[in-house]
């Protein structure tokens, strides 16, 4: 597809387990982004990568947050021992280039139990 | 720390009336670019309209403009003619040359009443 591709949807799982959320940029865009949106709020920045790397992490909340990216295209966020306050759509995004319009994907939805 | 406040919550608005939206920010930053994204029920974000700090001229993209107060900070967007398929959350965003984010407003629910 030609747009930001993020699976799954939805994810509901217990208190305490691991989760995986991935994001597929549109091809060719080099800066990726993650953030996080809680019911009723605007959009609190995660992390960005440029390529592979990760220039700015210090929207992490904690260390149970991770994130990678591989080949310059998809990347994973990984949320450990999840808690409830986890709970919230997880947004994805990607630009040419960091100075570009950011493009976002529908997001995953993450709820805890 | 580098701000965007929208003061207001929700909004409401005829069909084919004009409605503006309010946001302000904070920065010391000379080089940045400000953002309206628009996020119907789908969740995803979609970008509105786009304003570089650089240029005095307000953006506009069809029936979308803004006005952009540089020394008061303020960055409103006004919606002309609106339609029923304008109904969604509208939030204002800024974007730092140096960062690599967008900070991103709270959030206006905007309505549009047939």
């Amino acid at each position: 597809g030609a747009g930001v591709s993020q699976s799954p949807s939805n994810k509901v799982t217990e208190k305490g387990k691991d989760v995986e959320l991935r994001c597929d940029p549109i091809s060719g865009h080099t800066a990726l982004y993650w953030y996080r949106q809680r019911l009723g709020q605007g959009l609190e920045f995660l992390i960005y990568f440029q390529g592979n790397s990760a220039p700015d992490k210090s929207g992490l909340p904690s260390d149970r947050f991770s994130a990678e990216r591989t080949g310059e295209s998809v990347s994973t966020l990984t949320i450990q021992r999840t808690q409830q306050e986890d709970s919230a759509v997880y947004l994805c995004a990607s630009s040419f280039n960091r100075n570009q319009p950011q493009h976002f994907g529908d997001g995953t939805r993450l709820s805890i139990l | 720390a580098q701000t965007v406040t929208q003061s207001q919550p929700e909004m409401s608005v005829q069909e084919a009336e004009t409605v503006t939206l309010s946001c302000t920010y904070d920065t010391s930053e000379s080089d940045y670019y400000l953002f309206w994204y628009k996020q119907p029920p789908s969740r995803q974000m979609i970008l509105v309209i786009r304003q570089e700090a650089y240029k005095q001229q307000n953006a506009t993209e069809n029936r979308f403009s803004v006005n952009f107060q540089k020394a008061a900070k303020s960055f409103s967007l006004k919606i002309s003619d609106s339609q029923l398929g304008d109904a969604a959350m509208y939030f204002c965003a800024s974007y730092y040359n140096q960062g690599g984010k967008l900070i991103f407003g709270q959030g206006t629910e905007l309505s549009v009443k047939p």
